[in-house]
Protein backbone atom coordinates (compact mmCIF):
# COMPACT_ATOMS: atom_id res chain seq x y z
CA UNK A 1 0.00 0.00 0.00
CA UNK A 2 0.74 3.64 -0.24
CA UNK A 3 2.20 3.81 -3.95
CA UNK A 4 2.64 6.90 -5.26
CA UNK A 5 2.97 7.46 -8.84
CA UNK A 6 4.21 9.95 -11.02
CA UNK A 7 3.97 10.69 -15.11
CA UNK A 8 5.53 10.96 -17.36
CA UNK A 9 8.74 9.80 -15.65
CA UNK A 10 11.14 11.46 -18.38
CA UNK A 11 10.20 14.73 -20.52
CA UNK A 12 12.29 16.35 -23.02
CA UNK A 13 10.63 19.93 -24.15
CA UNK A 14 11.74 23.22 -25.69
CA UNK A 15 12.39 26.00 -24.13
CA UNK A 16 9.18 28.72 -23.90
CA UNK A 17 6.79 26.02 -23.53
CA UNK A 18 4.82 24.27 -20.84
CA UNK A 19 5.18 20.79 -19.19
CA UNK A 20 2.51 19.21 -16.87
CA UNK A 21 3.88 16.57 -14.49
CA UNK A 22 0.87 14.52 -12.80
CA UNK A 23 1.58 12.95 -9.18
CA UNK A 24 -1.02 10.74 -8.39
CA UNK A 25 -1.82 8.36 -4.84
CA UNK A 26 -3.00 4.98 -5.96
CA UNK A 27 -4.38 3.42 -2.86
CA UNK A 28 -4.78 5.90 -0.50
CA UNK A 29 -6.47 9.46 -0.28
CA UNK A 30 -3.63 12.07 -0.17
CA UNK A 31 -4.79 14.95 1.69
CA UNK A 32 -1.60 16.89 1.58
CA UNK A 33 1.13 16.60 -1.81
CA UNK A 34 4.34 17.89 -1.83
CA UNK A 35 6.74 19.01 -4.71
CA UNK A 36 10.33 19.09 -4.45
CA UNK A 37 13.07 19.78 -6.71
CA UNK A 38 16.21 17.65 -6.88
CA UNK A 39 19.46 19.65 -8.47
CA UNK A 40 22.40 16.81 -9.19
CA UNK A 41 24.46 15.68 -6.62
CA UNK A 42 22.37 18.14 -4.44
CA UNK A 43 19.29 17.46 -1.73
CA UNK A 44 15.79 17.84 -2.38
CA UNK A 45 14.47 21.51 -2.46
CA UNK A 46 10.60 21.79 -1.24
CA UNK A 47 8.94 23.70 -3.99
CA UNK A 48 5.34 23.78 -2.23
CA UNK A 49 2.82 22.23 0.14
CA UNK A 50 -0.31 21.60 -1.27
CA UNK A 51 -3.84 20.69 0.26
CA UNK A 52 -6.79 19.07 -1.51
CA UNK A 53 -9.01 21.86 -2.11
CA UNK A 54 -7.11 24.98 -1.58
CA UNK A 55 -4.38 27.32 -2.93
CA UNK A 56 -0.53 25.81 -2.86
CA UNK A 57 1.27 27.12 0.27
CA UNK A 58 4.84 27.88 -1.66
CA UNK A 59 8.46 28.23 -0.07
CA UNK A 60 10.22 31.30 -0.57
CA UNK A 61 12.09 31.58 -3.86
CA UNK A 62 9.98 29.45 -5.70
CA UNK A 63 7.88 31.37 -8.64
CA UNK A 64 4.40 30.60 -8.34
CA UNK A 65 3.44 31.71 -11.26
CA UNK A 66 6.56 29.74 -12.88
CA UNK A 67 5.33 26.75 -11.46
CA UNK A 68 1.67 25.92 -10.87
CA UNK A 69 0.27 23.53 -8.59
CA UNK A 70 -3.18 21.89 -8.85
CA UNK A 71 -4.72 19.62 -6.24
CA UNK A 72 -7.79 19.02 -7.82
CA UNK A 73 -8.65 15.33 -5.77
CA UNK A 74 -7.56 13.82 -2.87
CA UNK A 75 -5.72 11.21 -5.37
CA UNK A 76 -4.16 13.55 -7.59
CA UNK A 77 -1.65 17.19 -7.75
CA UNK A 78 -0.12 18.65 -10.83
CA UNK A 79 2.94 20.74 -11.30
CA UNK A 80 2.82 22.71 -14.46
CA UNK A 81 6.20 24.32 -15.62
CA UNK A 82 5.03 27.06 -17.33
CA UNK A 83 7.22 28.98 -20.28
CA UNK A 84 10.06 26.14 -19.27
CA UNK A 85 14.34 27.49 -19.91
CA UNK A 86 16.97 25.36 -19.49
CA UNK A 87 17.68 26.32 -16.15
CA UNK A 88 14.62 24.56 -14.73
CA UNK A 89 15.67 21.37 -16.13
CA UNK A 90 16.03 19.16 -12.65
CA UNK A 91 14.50 15.87 -11.26
CA UNK A 92 10.94 16.73 -9.94
CA UNK A 93 9.71 14.62 -7.03
CA UNK A 94 6.28 14.41 -5.58
CA UNK A 95 4.88 13.16 -2.33
CA UNK A 96 1.84 12.42 -0.51
CA UNK A 97 0.80 12.27 3.01
CA UNK A 98 -2.24 10.49 4.43
CA UNK A 99 -3.21 13.46 7.07
CA UNK A 100 -1.64 16.37 8.46
CA UNK A 101 -0.52 14.99 11.29
CA UNK A 102 3.08 16.03 12.23
CA UNK A 103 4.16 12.31 12.13
CA UNK A 104 1.94 11.50 8.97
CA UNK A 105 4.42 9.69 6.62
CA UNK A 106 5.42 10.62 3.35
CA UNK A 107 5.25 8.01 0.37
CA UNK A 108 7.21 9.98 -2.61
CA UNK A 109 6.99 9.67 -6.32
CA UNK A 110 9.67 7.75 -8.32
CA UNK A 111 10.18 11.34 -9.77
CA UNK A 112 10.23 13.38 -13.14
CA UNK A 113 13.43 14.30 -15.13
CA UNK A 114 12.66 17.01 -17.00
CA UNK A 115 15.08 18.46 -19.74
CA UNK A 116 14.48 22.13 -21.37
CA UNK A 117 16.03 22.28 -24.76
CA UNK B 1 14.75 27.14 11.38
CA UNK B 2 16.26 23.51 11.26
CA UNK B 3 19.16 22.46 8.72
CA UNK B 4 20.58 18.73 8.12
CA UNK B 5 24.69 18.15 8.19
CA UNK B 6 25.41 15.13 6.32
CA UNK B 7 29.33 15.39 6.07
CA UNK B 8 30.54 12.73 4.02
CA UNK B 9 29.12 13.35 0.31
CA UNK B 10 30.51 10.02 -0.45
CA UNK B 11 31.76 6.96 1.45
CA UNK B 12 33.42 3.94 -0.30
CA UNK B 13 32.97 0.85 1.49
CA UNK B 14 34.18 -2.93 0.35
CA UNK B 15 31.48 -5.29 0.66
CA UNK B 16 30.97 -7.00 4.12
CA UNK B 17 32.17 -4.10 5.95
CA UNK B 18 30.85 -1.99 8.23
CA UNK B 19 29.75 1.20 7.59
CA UNK B 20 28.40 4.38 9.06
CA UNK B 21 26.90 7.45 7.54
CA UNK B 22 26.87 10.32 9.46
CA UNK B 23 23.95 13.04 10.51
CA UNK B 24 23.45 15.92 12.35
CA UNK B 25 21.06 18.69 12.99
CA UNK B 26 19.61 21.52 14.23
CA UNK B 27 16.71 22.41 15.53
CA UNK B 28 15.56 24.48 18.35
CA UNK B 29 12.19 22.64 19.23
CA UNK B 30 11.34 18.48 18.92
CA UNK B 31 12.07 17.04 15.37
CA UNK B 32 11.39 13.74 13.87
CA UNK B 33 14.42 11.90 12.28
CA UNK B 34 14.19 10.31 8.79
CA UNK B 35 16.82 8.37 6.93
CA UNK B 36 15.24 7.48 3.22
CA UNK B 37 17.48 5.72 0.09
CA UNK B 38 17.69 6.77 -3.15
CA UNK B 39 18.52 4.34 -5.97
CA UNK B 40 19.33 5.87 -9.77
CA UNK B 41 16.55 7.63 -11.34
CA UNK B 42 14.02 6.50 -8.99
CA UNK B 43 12.43 8.49 -6.07
CA UNK B 44 13.00 7.93 -2.09
CA UNK B 45 11.95 5.17 0.03
CA UNK B 46 12.00 5.62 3.61
CA UNK B 47 14.31 3.58 5.47
CA UNK B 48 13.54 4.04 9.03
CA UNK B 49 12.56 6.80 11.07
CA UNK B 50 12.60 7.99 14.91
CA UNK B 51 9.36 9.57 16.52
CA UNK B 52 9.40 8.98 19.80
CA UNK B 53 10.66 6.04 21.94
CA UNK B 54 13.40 4.41 21.84
CA UNK B 55 16.68 5.90 20.58
CA UNK B 56 17.81 2.77 18.29
CA UNK B 57 15.55 2.46 15.37
CA UNK B 58 16.13 -0.17 12.55
CA UNK B 59 15.03 -1.06 8.97
CA UNK B 60 14.42 -4.29 7.91
CA UNK B 61 17.11 -4.93 5.42
CA UNK B 62 20.13 -4.84 8.77
CA UNK B 63 20.21 -0.43 8.98
CA UNK B 64 20.24 0.96 12.36
CA UNK B 65 20.54 4.69 13.57
CA UNK B 66 20.63 6.38 17.36
CA UNK B 67 18.98 9.58 17.99
CA UNK B 68 21.37 10.90 20.20
CA UNK B 69 20.02 14.25 21.53
CA UNK B 70 23.35 15.47 23.07
CA UNK B 71 25.02 15.52 20.53
CA UNK B 72 22.22 16.40 17.93
CA UNK B 73 22.86 13.60 15.75
CA UNK B 74 21.05 10.67 13.91
CA UNK B 75 24.08 7.95 12.30
CA UNK B 76 22.89 5.11 10.11
CA UNK B 77 25.02 2.37 10.83
CA UNK B 78 25.04 -1.41 9.13
CA UNK B 79 27.55 -4.00 10.19
CA UNK B 80 27.71 -5.62 7.21
CA UNK B 81 26.83 -4.22 3.56
CA UNK B 82 25.85 -5.08 0.55
CA UNK B 83 26.69 -4.12 -3.08
CA UNK B 84 22.71 -3.70 -3.36
CA UNK B 85 23.45 -0.72 -0.82
CA UNK B 86 25.21 1.69 -2.90
CA UNK B 87 22.84 4.06 -3.72
CA UNK B 88 22.13 7.97 -2.00
CA UNK B 89 21.20 8.36 1.56
CA UNK B 90 19.70 11.24 2.81
CA UNK B 91 18.81 12.41 6.09
CA UNK B 92 16.05 14.35 7.23
CA UNK B 93 14.23 16.38 9.97
CA UNK B 94 10.66 17.30 10.52
CA UNK B 95 8.90 19.79 12.87
CA UNK B 96 5.73 21.11 12.27
CA UNK B 97 3.50 21.12 9.43
CA UNK B 98 4.79 18.09 7.70
CA UNK B 99 8.03 20.08 6.22
CA UNK B 100 10.84 17.90 5.70
CA UNK B 101 14.28 19.28 5.55
CA UNK B 102 16.70 17.33 3.86
CA UNK B 103 20.94 17.28 4.04
CA UNK B 104 22.90 17.27 0.59
CA UNK B 105 22.85 13.35 1.17
CA UNK B 106 25.93 10.61 1.36
CA UNK B 107 26.70 8.29 -1.65
CA UNK B 108 27.27 4.93 -0.95
CA UNK B 109 29.60 3.20 -2.98
CA UNK B 110 30.15 -0.53 -2.14
CA UNK B 111 32.64 -2.57 -4.06
CA UNK B 112 33.30 -6.10 -4.25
Amino acid sequence: GAVVSQHPSRVICKSGTSVKIECRSLDFQATTMFWYRQFPKKSLMLMATSNEGSKATYEQGVEKDKFLINHASLTLSTLTVTSAHPEDSSFYICSASRGRLDNNEQFFGPGTRLTVL
Amino acid sequence: AQSVTQLDSQVPVFEEAPVELRCNYSSSVSVYLFWYVQYPNQGLQLLLKYLSGSTLVESINGFEAEFNKSQTSFHLRKPSVHISDTAEYFCAVRTGFQKLVFGTGTRLLVSP
